[in-house]
């Protein structure tokens, strides 16, 4: 499975810190992106790293790919109170032109006022 | 739309019941995923349609679940005699065109309750 792994499952910290998420999959991929969810519904796209790419920044932002280990990580500079939500990464993974896109667990971050 | 538009947005349905779910992607949108997501759980993939390609129902759970995609735009995810364990949130996603490179869209979802 393609199946991205989120660790930690939840994660607290002060508002103005930093927060770190890791996300590790099993087969190789053309891409790996991440998401936001707030309540439980709809996913809003963050960021998306190519195969080929080692590190992207968007705003506060930063992702890192390691396809040697296959592992990410996104990195949330001065945490806000409004980026309490949960990360999804989601490998993008290509058989024969047929693409997937899987998710995990996701990572529950509460930032702290 | 300016979104990826899902209907109904709620629906109780009770058990046995066949229930069907909308989706509207965005306009021009090739690429489809249907996903579902239990209570505090992550999202189980069900199905992706991409163009006129045949569509891959490998996450399909039982052949209870159908989806269909008419003209390449609207789908509709089909339950026949739902059972308990069917409820959850069901999520729709879409893209431009192949490998997600802008990113896909998500609907707000539906969330299904079987009573």
């Amino acid at each position: 499975s393609q199946q991205g792994e989120e660790d930690p499952q939840a994660l607290s910290i002060q508002e103005g810190e930093n927060a770190t998420m890791n996300c590790s999959y099993k087969t190789s991929i053309n891409n790996l992106q991440w998401y936001r969810q707030n309540s439980g519904r709809g996913l809003v796209h963050l960021i998306l790293i190519r195969s080929n790419e080692r590190e992207k920044h968007s705003g506060r932002l930063r992702v890192t790919l390691d396809t040697s280990k296959k592992s990410s990580s996104l990195l949330i500079t001065a945490s806000r109170a409004a980026d309490t939500a949960s990360y999804f990464c989601a490998p993008l993974a290509t058989n024969f032109g047929n693409e997937k896109l899987t998710f995990g667990t996701g990572t529950r971050l509460t930032i702290i006022p | 739309g300016a979104g990826v538009s899902q209907s109904p947005s709620n629906k109780v349905t009770e058990k046995g019941k066949d229930v069907e779910l909308r989706c509207d992607p965005i306009s021009g949108h090739t690429a489809l995923y249907w996903y579902r997501q239990s209570l505090g759980q992550g999202l189980e993939f069900l199905i992706y349609f991409q163009g006129n390609s045949a569509p891959d129902k490998s996450g399909l759970p039982s052949d209870r679940f159908s989806a269909e995609r008419t003209g390449g735009s609207v789908s509709t995810l089909t339950i026949q005699r739902t059972q308990q364990e069917d409820s959850a949130v069901y999520l729709c996603a879409s893209s431009p065109g192949q490998l997600g490179a802008y990113g896909y869209t998500f609907g707000s979802g539906t969330r299904l309750t079987v009573v």
